[in-house]
């Protein structure tokens, strides 16, 4: 069966450090993978997906970037980080049109 | 553009009462309409798929319906463990974008 693995599960950053988030996922091929982050109390927001390795369509203009080195790995990174840029961030994969999410990162930026 | 609404915001129910959640939506085309439940601190976990206009799904004491402009999560005689978010997303024929509602937090007091 298929598993997605996304860490770490908390993360507490400075202003102006850098991030990097990573979500692998198994049991499955060529998926798309997706970045979003979920602000309290708002939809999930789409920050970037991949449909293949080298891939990647970006959603809004961030201060984040993100990456698909290989088939089943997708980061999420930053040079330098915002407050603006605490939050949820979660990554997810599909099949069928069904996004499926891992456990997700909580990152506060201070 | 796309939209997804979702009323209440939050539900507060005693164990036995039944309720339904709604999530409103506009989209050009639908190719499918999404249900989650979120647990605090966790990414969400897939419930359903609707995809035309009459459609029902049930499972254990949820059942989701859907027509052209809406859907109902309906809870019946719910216990506290059904406590969580509730989040509903469509996803646009044309282009394939998923867009989630902000959700519905629903408290279920034994």
């Amino acid at each position: 069966s298929q598993t997605i693995h996304q860490w770490p599960a908390t993360l507490v950053q400075p202003v102006g450090s850098p991030l990097s988030l990573e979500c692998t996922v198994e049991g499955t091929s060529n998926p798309n993978l997706y970045w979003y982050r979920q602000a309290a109390g708002r939809g999930l927001q789409l920050l970037f997906y991949s449909v293949g390795i080298g891939q990647i369509s970006s959603e809004v203009p961030q201060n984040l970037s993100a990456s698909r080195p290989q088939d089943r790995q997708f980061i999420l990174s930053s040079k330098k980080l915002l407050l603006s840029d605490s939050g949820f961030y979660l990554c997810a994969w599909s099949v069928a049109n069904i996004q499926y999410f891992g456990a997700g990162t909580r990152l506060s930026v201070l | 553009e796309d939209q997804v609404t979702q009323s209440p915001e939050a539900l507060r129910l005693q164990e036995g009462e039944s309720s339904s959640l709604n999530c409103s939506y506009t989209v050009s085309g639908l190719r499918g309409l999404f249900w989650y439940r979120q647990d605090p601190g966790k990414g969400p976990e897939f419930l359903f798929t609707l995809y035309s206009a009459g459609e029902e799904k049930e499972k254990e004491r949820l059942k989701a319906t859907l027509t052209k402009k809406e859907s109902f999560l309906h809870i019946t005689a719910p216990k506290p463990e059904d406590s969580a978010t509730y989040l509903c997303a469509v996803q646009d024929a044309r282009n394939n974008d998923m867009r989630f509602g902000a959700g519905t937090r629903l408290t279920v007091k034994p």
